[in-house]
Formats: C-alpha cells, sequence, structure tokens
C-alpha cells in the first residue's frame, strides 16, 4: 500500500548545525506539503510544492521535490532553538489520497 | 479571524462509552478533515468531510466511528463504545477548497482522548 516514510525519524543537532529531513514515497505525488509540529501542538502548514525539480526558500528553510516526483527534503541551515519540533511531510497520490509521512522529530542543543 | 476551533481539548472517557469530538472548522472553508495521531508517531488520515457530504472515508475503521458535518453546526466525530486503542489525539483540519485543488490545511488544537 501507499507509504511516505520520512528520515531520520529522531535528530539531535547543536544550535547552529544544519539539519535535513527526507521524505519518500512509494508512489508519484502530484504534491507534496511540508508541515510543522511543536512539542504539545498542533502541525502547522509550512510550503507547497508541485512541480517536478521545484525548489523554494523560506529564510534559513530550503524545500525541494524530486524530479520523478516521489521524494522531497527539508533542510535547515543554522539551526535554532526555535526550529524544535517534528516535520511533516504530506502529499497527494495520482488516486488522490492524501497521506503524511512519518515525522522527523528535530531537538536543537543551546 | 477565528481558527480552527476544536473542544474539547480533552477528554476522558471509560470503556464502552461513547466519545464526540467536535470540530468548527475556520471562517470560509467549507472542507474538514480529521486525523488521529498516537504518541510520537505521524498523522493518520481518518475522513474528509464536505458540508453534508462524505467526500473520503477511506481512513475511517469500518465499526464504531463516524463523522458528520451537517449544514449548520461543527463536524462531529463520533466513536462508539470507546476501548483503550482509541487513546490518542485528534486533529481536525479545513481547507477553503477541495483538497485535491491543492490547498493548505490548517489545523485545529485537538482533542486529547484518554480511555480508562
Amino acid at each position: 500500500g501507499q507509504q511516505v516514510m520520512q528520515i531520520p525519524q529522531y535528530q539531535h543537532v547543536q544550535e547552529g548545525e544544519d539539519f535535513t529531513t527526507y521524505c519518500n514515497s512509494s508512489t508519484t505525488l502530484s504534491n507534496i506539503q511540508w508541515y510543522k509540529q511543536r512539542p504539545g501542538g498542533h502541525p502547522v502548514f509550512l510550503i507547497q510544492l508541485v512541480k517536478s525539480g521545484e525548489v523554494k526558500k523560506q529564510k534559513r528553510l530550503t524545500f525541494q521535490f524530486g524530479e520523478a516526483k516521489k521524494n522531497s527534503s527539508l533542510h535547515i541551515t543554522a539551526t535554532q532553538t526555535t526550529d524544535v519540533g517534528t516535520y511533516f511531510c504530506a502529499g497527494r497520490n495520482t488516486g488522490n489520497q492524501f497521506y503524511f509521512g512519518t515525522g522527523t522529530s528535530l531537538t536543537v542543543i543551546p | 479571524n477565528a481558527g480552527v476551533m476544536q473542544n474539547p481539548r480533552h477528554l476522558v472517557r471509560r470503556r464502552g462509552q461513547e466519545a464526540r469530538l467536535r470540530c468548527s472548522p475556520m471562517k470560509g472553508h467549507s472542507h474538514v478533515y480529521w486525523y488521529r495521531q498516537l504518541p510520537e508517531e505521524g498523522l493518520k488520515f481518518m475522513v474528509y468531510l464536505q458540508k453534508e457530504n462524505i467526500i473520503d472515508e477511506s481512513g475511517m475503521p469500518k465499526e464504531r466511528f463516524s463523522a458528520e458535518f451537517p449544514k449548520e453546526g461543527p463536524s462531529i466525530l463520533r466513536i462508539q463504545q470507546v476501548v483503550r486503542g482509541d487513546s490518542a489525539a485528534y486533529f481536525c483540519a479545513s481547507s477553503p477548497g477541495h483538497l485535491y485543488s491543492n490547498q493548505p490545511q490548517h489545523f485545529g488544537d485537538g482533542t486529547r482522548l484518554s480511555i480508562l
């Protein structure tokens, strides 16, 4: 069945280090969305990618959608303590089913 | 504008009781989605509703779970005869347009359901 996996599941970084989470789908996706969930909070929409090979930036965050539209990545440059949380990718497959990834939990050590 | 409102924030039920979770979408949003999240796990899609219609319920368990989004009032996720395994955070999200048109979802704060 459809799976959207993210790696790593957990990541601890020193403040100032970079961080990357990878999202991989077993099938082609029509779009990919990224959400951030702070501990005890709710998911908050960050960005959406639709085109093959698309790259978008939001300040220190860079989002990429793979050429085959089956994978995506989120890269954070020079992490800050405010980046702490779980990052989820979510995508819609060609059958219009919507799946969230398994999430990457980021801890930033001051 | 008020965001997505869910209530109650916390709900405790004994095994066999019924749980009703409510969700009022953001103003102007007519599409509602329910998700379940177990501790330290991802969000699992349950159901997608538009006013008075269930669009996709492929993630809903076949028994004991039901959802509605009436013409007037909030969307309701109803769990009958709850069991311990139903303990989870249930999130509601809404969007202004159809999910299939690449609309982002806006989430509520969730209802933490605990079954004794």
